[in-house]
Formats: C-alpha cells, structure tokens, sequence
C-alpha cells in the first residue's frame, strides 16, 4: 500500500494563478480531508469529504474549493492564489466508524504564493 | 476560546527523561483524543488514539485523559533521541478533529 499520496510536493505561485493540489489514497477510506499547517496556527481544517459526492467546509475554506468524484481521490483546488495561502498542505483519510479519527496522513505539499 | 489549547513552547529534555505534555479542550461533545506525532518536513503520524477517561499505554508512551476536567496528557518515558519531534494534540467527534498547536520536543543524547 502506498497510503495516502500527494502531488506536488513542493510549487511555487504567483499571485491571482489557480492551481490543483492532487491527493490519493488506497486504502479505501470513505473519509478524506485537507489541512494547512501554518508555524504558531497548527493544523487547520479546509474541507472534507465522508464519501464520494460529499463535501463539506471545515474552518478555514475560503479560496479553496474541493470534489469527490471517486473514493480513492480528493483534489484541492486554490481559484485564485494569494499571499495568504502559502503554506504546507496536508491531506488526510481514515474509514468511518471507530476508526474514524484514526487519521492517515500525506507527507505533504509546501506551497508559496509570491 | 480556541476548541484546544496546547502550549507550543519547545521542551528541551535529557536522554532519559520524562516528558510531559498536556492539552485543554473547551467541548465536552468531542469523545475521541489522539496524539499525533510529527517529524521535520514530514506529515504527522497517530501514535495514541482513546475514547474514554483514564491511562493507556503503549510502551514509553501513556495518554492520560480526563474528561471532567477536559484535559488530557501525554508522556514519554526513558526518552529517546529519536523521540525529538513535534508532538500534536487533537481532539474528534461530529466528523471531524480539532488541533492543538504542537509541542516540539527535543531529546539530547
């Protein structure tokens, strides 16, 4: 299992670009999210997914948006970057049920919006 | 007030030692408590994971939780070098986990 893969793992923007963060796993898990981690923030939820065709906002969502077409994939696309959004973006996933906040982490993009 | 509060100050500990480290959480509908744990440059990884008041252990590590008083702990026996990281505190329930910011620790040989 290769677990739960990310693409870029590093990407430079300039300001007002858009671009897709790519995010896979397979392990089957119906619950996948995204989180930035910013130094002195912590990890912060943008949005998630409890199974294809089911997203929802988490506490920081604007700017981004998200879709679940498949149980393996979970994109995150920045619509407009800006300086604000520079930071490492991980994505996550775990099964529902117990194991739900047994979460599976990315190893990550580092993104810098200039 | 912020769902989980974790003090972020860097710990700096001798080889060996006991490290201590504790969260507060402000919602008592969140009924899950992880610790993560996260090496430079890397995603973080689960390393204790409860649902219910009290201690579990799993070797060097005991997660303490106590739900009356919202707070949870985690500890780290005989610390080892490679225990230097930064550890995470978080938090679960309606479908989703909240996070502390993150204690760096670092263990000196």
């Amino acid at each position: 299992n290769a677990g739960v893969t990310q693409t870029p793992k590093f990407q430079v923007l300039k300001t007002g670009q858009s671009m897709t963060l790519q995010c896979a796993q397979d392990m089957n898990h119906e619950y996948m999210s995204w989180y930035r981690q910013d130094p002195g923030m912590g990890l912060r939820l943008i949005h998630y997914s409890v199974g294809a065709g089911i997203t929802d906002q988490g506490e920081v969502p604007n700017g981004y948006n998200v879709s679940r077409s498949t149980t393996e994939d979970f994109p995150l696309r920045l619509l407009s970057a800006a300086p604000s959004q520079t930071s490492v973006y991980f994505c996550a996933s775990s099964s529902t049920g117990t194991s739900e906040y047994e979460q599976y982490f990315g190893p990550g993009t580092r993104l810098t919006v200039t | 007030q912020k769902e989980v509060e974790q003090d972020p100050g860097p710990l700096s500990v001798p080889e060996g030692a006991i490290v201590s480290l504790n969260c507060t959480y402000s919602n008592s509908a969140f009924q899950y408590f992880m610790w993560y744990r996260q090496y430079s440059r890397k995603g973080p990884e689960l390393l204790m994971y409860t649902y219910s008041s009290g201690n579990k252990e799993d070797g060097r590590f005991t997660a303490q939780v106590d739900k009356s008083s919202k707070y949870i702990s985690l500890f780290i026996r005989d610390s080892q070098p490679s225990d230097s990281a930064t550890y995470l505190c978080a938090i679960g329930g309606n479908n989703r986990l909240a996070f502390g910011k993150g204690n760096q620790v670092v263990v000196i040989p």
